[in-house]
């Protein structure tokens, strides 16, 4: 049982290139979501999904893309890099959306845009 | 939405002392309150958290308490030790948990020898 499991652990892009963040969980959550964390800022959603096939816009979506074609994985696109978009990001996962289901977080991915 | 409010932005205390980090939110509706540490380089954590049928909740030298009434919760820990130092953040499921987590800014909390 690996838990949320995010690559790369880091990247650095140069402006207007793309790339596709991995997530992963084997606990057979139905809620997943993206973070990203910026200093002095906290967490803000970017997008989440409540089920395979399914996906919504968080606080801050613009940007990235997502899709959930399978339970397990939930890969966060940025179509053209920006400096802007030089953040720490969390994939997390749990069981449900509804309240009270502990929120597991990945070990994060650091991404340079130069 | 919901907007999470935490206090202080940082926390320096001696070691053996009290921590007290507070949090307002604005929705009432708003039913889940977890708190998380992250240690430099690392992933956020949950440590304990709170829902809204609850006033106290207790965990060792950790402990939250929730007003909903005036809508803040509290994160309290006792006789700190130097492990304690990280930063903590504070969260609120909106009403209906639709969007996740919303969390506070983070507190960086220092625990002086």
């Amino acid at each position: 049982n690996a838990g949320v499991t995010q690559t790369p652990k880091f990247q650095v892009l140069k402006t207007g290139q793309s790339m596709t963040l991995q997530c992963a969980q084997d606990m057979n959550h139905e809620y997943m979501s993206w973070y990203r964390q910026d200093p002095g800022m906290g967490l803000r959603l970017i997008h989440y999904s409540v089920g395979a096939g399914i996906t919504d816009q968080g606080e801050v979506p613009n940007g990235y893309n997502v899709s959930r074609s399978t339970t397990e994985d939930f890969p966060l696109r940025l179509l053209s890099a920006a400096p802007s978009q030089t953040s720490v990001y969390f994939c997390a996962s749990s069981y449900s959306l509804r309240g009270g289901n502990t929120i597991y977080f990945g070990e994060g991915s650091w991404l340079t845009v130069v | 939405g919901e907007n999470v409010e935490q206090h202080p932005s940082t926390l320096s205390v001696q070691e053996g002392d009290s921590a007290v980090i507070k949090c307002t939110y604005s929705d009432s509706a708003s039913n889940y309150f977890p708190w998380y540490k992250q240690e430099l380089g690392k992933r956020p954590q949950l440590i304990i958290d709170i829902r809204s049928n609850v006033g106290e909740k207790k965990d060792q030298r950790i402990a939250v308490t929730l007003n909903k009434t005036a809508k803040h919760f509290s994160l309290h820990i006792t006789e700190t030790q130097p492990e304690d130092s990280a930063v903590y953040f504070c969260a609120a499921t909106p009403g209906g948990g639709a969007d996740g987590l919303t969390f506070g800014k983070g507190t960086h909390l220092i625990i002086q020898p």
